[in-house]
C-alpha cells in the first residue's frame, strides 16, 4: 500500500506570504495526486489534479508540482479565505491514500 | 448540478452492522466511479472503498477489508456501504464520493455520522 506523507502538519502564516506544502508518496505514483482544501464543518473542496492541473473556479493562486513521489502545494499569496486544512490524495492504485494534513493558521 | 446525499449513519453497538446509502442525480451515475471517504472527530481523511463503474473493481481500505462492502445500484442511482463488525475506530463523518473521469475525487457529498457505542 502507499503512505502519503505531508508536511508540516500546521503551518503559521501571513496574509500575502508564499506557502508551500509537501507530499511524498512511499513510492512512486506519476502524477496522479490530488489535493483539497477542507474548512470546518465542511466537505473537501478539489482544488488540483493530477499534480499540476487546476479545477475549473481554483483561483491561480494555487499551484502544484512533482511527480513521481514528491508534490508541492503553493499558494502564491495567501488570502484571508485561504486558512483552512489541505490535505494531498494519491489515486495512481487501490487502495487510495490521503496524506495527514496540513493545518494553515493565520499568524 | 452533480448531488450526493448519504443516509443510514446513526447510533450503533460495537460489532452490529449498518448499511449507508449514497442517492445520486444531476449526472450519469453509470459512467462514473464512486468512492467512500470517512472523517473521525476532529481527525484527516480517510479512503475506505472504491467502485468502478460496472462493479467490476472494487477496493477497500486495509482497516475495513473483509468487514465493509462496496455495492451499487446503477438501476437506483445509488452507492452503498455494508459495515459489519463495526468498531469504535469506525465512528465517523462517512462521505460519498465521485470519481472524475480521471478517477480524482470531484465531488462530494455532506456525510452522514456513524457513530460506535455501547
Amino acid at each position: 500500500d502507499i503512505q502519503m506523507t505531508q508536511s508540516p502538519s500546521t503551518l503559521s502564516a501571513s496574509v500575502g506570504d508564499r506557502v508551500t506544502i509537501t507530499c511524498r508518496a512511499s513510492q512512486t505514483i506519476s502524477s496522479w495526486l490530488a489535493w483539497y482544501q477542507q474548512k470546518p464543518g465542511k466537505a473537501p473542496k478539489l482544488l488540483i489534479y493530477k499534480a499540476s492541473s487546476l479545477q475549473s473556479g481554483v483561483p491561480s493562486r494555487f499551484s502544484g508540482s512533482g511527480s513521481g513521489t514528491e508534490f508541492t502545494l503553493t499558494i502564491s499569496s495567501l488570502q484571508p479565505d485561504d486558512f483552512a486544512t489541505y490535505f494531498c490524495q494519491q489515486y495512481n492504485s487501490y487502495p487510495y491514500s490521503f496524506g495527514q494534513g496540513t493545518k494553515l493558521e493565520i499568524k | 448540478e452533480v448531488q450526493l446525499v448519504e443516509s443510514g449513519g446513526g447510533l450503533v453497538q460495537p460489532g452490529r452492522s449498518l448499511r449507508l446509502s449514497c442517492e445520486a442525480s444531476g449526472f450519469n451515475f453509470d459512467e462514473y466511479a464512486m468512492q467512500w471517504v470517512r472523517q473521525a472527530p476532529g481527525k484527516g481523511l480517510e479512503w475506505v472503498s472504491g467502485i468502478s463503474w460496472n462493479s467490476d473493481i472494487l477496493g477497500y481500505a486495509d482497516s475495513v477489508r473483509g468487514r465493509f462492502t462496496i455495492s451499487r445500484d446503477n438501476v437506483k442511482n445509488s452507492l452503498y456501504l455494508q459495515m459489519n463488525s463495526l468498531r469504535a475506530e469506525d465512528m465517523a463523518l462517512y462521505y460519498c464520493v465521485r470519481s472524475s473521469s480521471w478517477y480524482y475525487i470531484d465531488y462530494w457529498g455532506q456525510g452522514t455520522l456513524v457513530t460506535v457505542s455501547s
